[in-house]
Order: structure tokens, then sequence, then C-alpha cells
């Protein structure tokens, strides 16, 4: 069974900090991971993708990934109380289906 | 506007009944999911379909059924509803392999009570 793990807190953190999700795999073939928001109730949205070692940034967010220790990050700078949601790690399988297997989330809030 | 629709949004119903889940896209992918998500977990593939006439089960497929009407729409079906497949249901879509990338795109899901 392909597994994918975050702690699932509640993460709480102050306006204006840095936030850091954390996420490892099992499956050692994997060559795609995402990092999706969900808010309460919501559909998950995409918010990074990252495909090769190292650190990969989009605005206040920044994805780190470690093949070889097999785990995937995610840090959200000047965290603001609208991140506030569930994020969620996926990772593509290998084999041909490549299908995503997903963690349980980490929940996070950012406090004003 | 909404590329992947779900229908109904919410919906309840008896155990024993039979529902089906709708879904459909205007993104053009080939590759559709549907995945159920329970309270405090992250989601489950049901099924998945890489066109029409290919449909395959995903990790947790029992006591479900799917239909692929056309490429724009998958359907999932609850032969005989029951109580524990209350959960939120989602639709995802995802382009071809060599397009892009392993991207899914979500619908924004049904919420099934069975009761």
């Amino acid at each position: 069974q392909k597994e994918v793990e975050q702690n699932s807190g509640p993460l709480s953190v102050p306006e204006g900090a840095i936030a850091s999700l954390n996420c490892t795999y099992s499956d050692r073939g994997s060559q795609s991971f995402f990092w999706y928001r969900q808010y309460s109730g919501k559909s998950p949205e995409l918010i990074m993708s990252i495909y090769s070692n190292g650190d990969k940034e989009d605005g206040r967010f920044t994805a780190q990934l470690n093949k070889a220790s097999q785990y995937v990050s995610l840090l959200i700078r000047d965290s603001q109380p609208s991140d506030s949601a569930t994020y969620l790690c996926a990772v593509t399988e290998s084999g041909s289906a490549r299908q995503l297997t997903f963690g349980s989330g980490t929940q996070l809030t950012v406090l004003p | 506007d909404a590329d992947v629709t779900q229908t109904p949004r919410n919906r309840i119903t008896k155990t024993g009944k039979r529902i089906m889940l709708e879904c459909s896209q205007t993104k053009g992918h080939d590759r559709m999911y549907w995945y159920r998500q329970d309270p405090g977990l992250g989601l489950q593939l049901i099924y998945y379909s890489f066109d029409v006439k290919d449909i395959n089960k995903g990790e947790i497929s029992d006591g479900y059924s799917v239909s692929r009407q056309a490429q724009a729409k998958f359907s999932l079906s609850l032969e005989s509803a029951i109580p524990n497949q209350t959960a939120l249901y989602f639709c995802a879509t995802r382009g071809r392999a060599g397009e892009g990338n392993n991207e899914q795109f979500f619908g924004p899901g049904t919420r099934l009570t069975v009761l």
C-alpha cells in the first residue's frame, strides 16, 4: 500500500509568520508532487506542483522536494488569516496509471 | 464559468435507494476520476477513466459503479446506498499524459447523506 503521510495538526501560526507543512511518501518511484489547499466543505485547489529536487517558489509559497529522503514540504511566508485551510499533499504513483495518492491533510490556522 | 461541474451538490437519501452523481467538464480532458472524502481524511479513489472505453477500479470501488457516457461526462452510481457511504464526493479531470503534467482539477463536490 503506497502511503502519503502528513501531520494532521492543527497547526497554528500568528499572522505574518512562516507556516511549514511537511509530507513523506513511501513510493520511491514517484515523480510528481502537489500541494492542494482545501477550505472547509470546498473542493481541493492546486497551489503548487514540483517535479525535481530543490525549491520552487511561487509568490508567498515555496515547495521543497527531497527525493532521497522521500519528503516534500510547503512553506507559506507572511501567513494571512485567509491561508487558514487544510493542506493536502498528493503524490503521483509510479507505474503506467500514475494515480494520485493523497495524504490526510494538515489543518492550518493563522491567528490574526 | 466552472470547468468541472457536479450535480447534485447536496443529496439526502435512504438506505437501499439507488442514486446517481453526475460530473461534466468543459476542459477537454480525457481522464476523469471519482473520489470520496470522509471527515478528517484525505481523498480516496473510487473509479477512474482514461477514455470512454477505459474504466478502472480505484482503491474503494465496492458498492459503486460508473458510466462514461461521453468524453465530457462521468457518472457515479450507488446501486443500494448504505449509511457508511455518507461522504463528500469529488469528480476530477486531468489532461492526457504529456500535455503539461499530472495536475488534476476538481469539481465543487457533492455532499451525500444516507439515512
